[in-house]
């Protein structure tokens, strides 16, 4: 079954400073990725997605994501990020074969010292 | 407002009570998931629909029962509670059939307590 590791549970870190957060997926075929944030007390929302074409694909608030085939991993990251970064994150695969069953990991959540 | 739209917010059974959490959304959306959240576990697709009379098992679908003969509702039935199924409980809806295409909306979910 595919499952999805995020192994950093909780990151802190003060602003400006550069963000990289881990996302490894166990499914050996085409896969759909995806990162969702949810900011306190709001829904998840999409930051952004890959389904096929450039790796590396950026997303809304300066966010952009690295999709590296031979290391199962979809890796987030931001050069500087903001108080307003403060959330929790989730990275999400589905399989091309089965998309419409999307598995969240277990999430990030992403503490900015202002 | 257009959304998705969950009842009840809150809840709380005894073991071995039945309910059944409801989800309503006005976007035409096919796709409909249902997806419970708990600490450091994340989501957890529990059933998904692609569309309505079809569904589908998740990662986690004992003890939850769902059903979609509409567009916009797919209810979720917990049959006999058990205290592992406190949890908050998301609804989610996609346009297109697979919920992979287009952005996941999420409802404000249902706090789940069983004592």
């Amino acid at each position: 079954a595919q499952s999805v590791s995020q192994h950093n549970h909780h990151v802190i870190l003060s602003e400006a400073a550069s963000l990289e957060l881990g996302c490894n997926y166990s499914y050996g075929g085409t896969v759909n990725l995806f990162w969702y944030v949810q900011y306190p007390g709001q829904h998840l929302q999409l930051l952004l997605k890959y389904f096929s074409g450039d790796p590396l694909v950026k997303g809304i608030k300066g966010f952009e994501a690295e999709f590296i085939k031979s290391k199962f991993s979809f890796n987030l990251r931001k050069p500087s990020v903001q108080w307003s970064d403060t959330a929790e994150y989730f990275c999400a695969v589905s399989q091309y074969s089965s998309a419409s069953k999307i598995i969240f990991g277990s999430g990030t959540r992403l503490s900015i010292r202002p | 407002n257009a959304g998705v739209t969950q009842t009840p917010k809150f809840q709380v059974l005894k073991t071995g009570q039945s309910m059944t959490l409801q989800c309503a959304q006005d976007m035409n959306h096919e796709y409909m998931s249902w997806y419970r959240q708990d600490p450091g576990m994340g989501l957890r697709l529990i059933h998904y629909s692609v569309g309505a009379g079809i569904t589908d098992q998740g990662e986690v679908p004992n003890g939850y029962n769902v059903s979609r003969s509409t567009t916009e509702d797919f209810p979720l039935r917990l049959l006999s509670a058990a205290p592992s199924q406190t949890s908050v409980y998301f609804c989610a809806s996609s346009y297109g059939g697979t919920g992979a295409y287009s952005p996941l909306h999420f409802g404000n979910g249902t706090r789940l307590t069983v004592t």
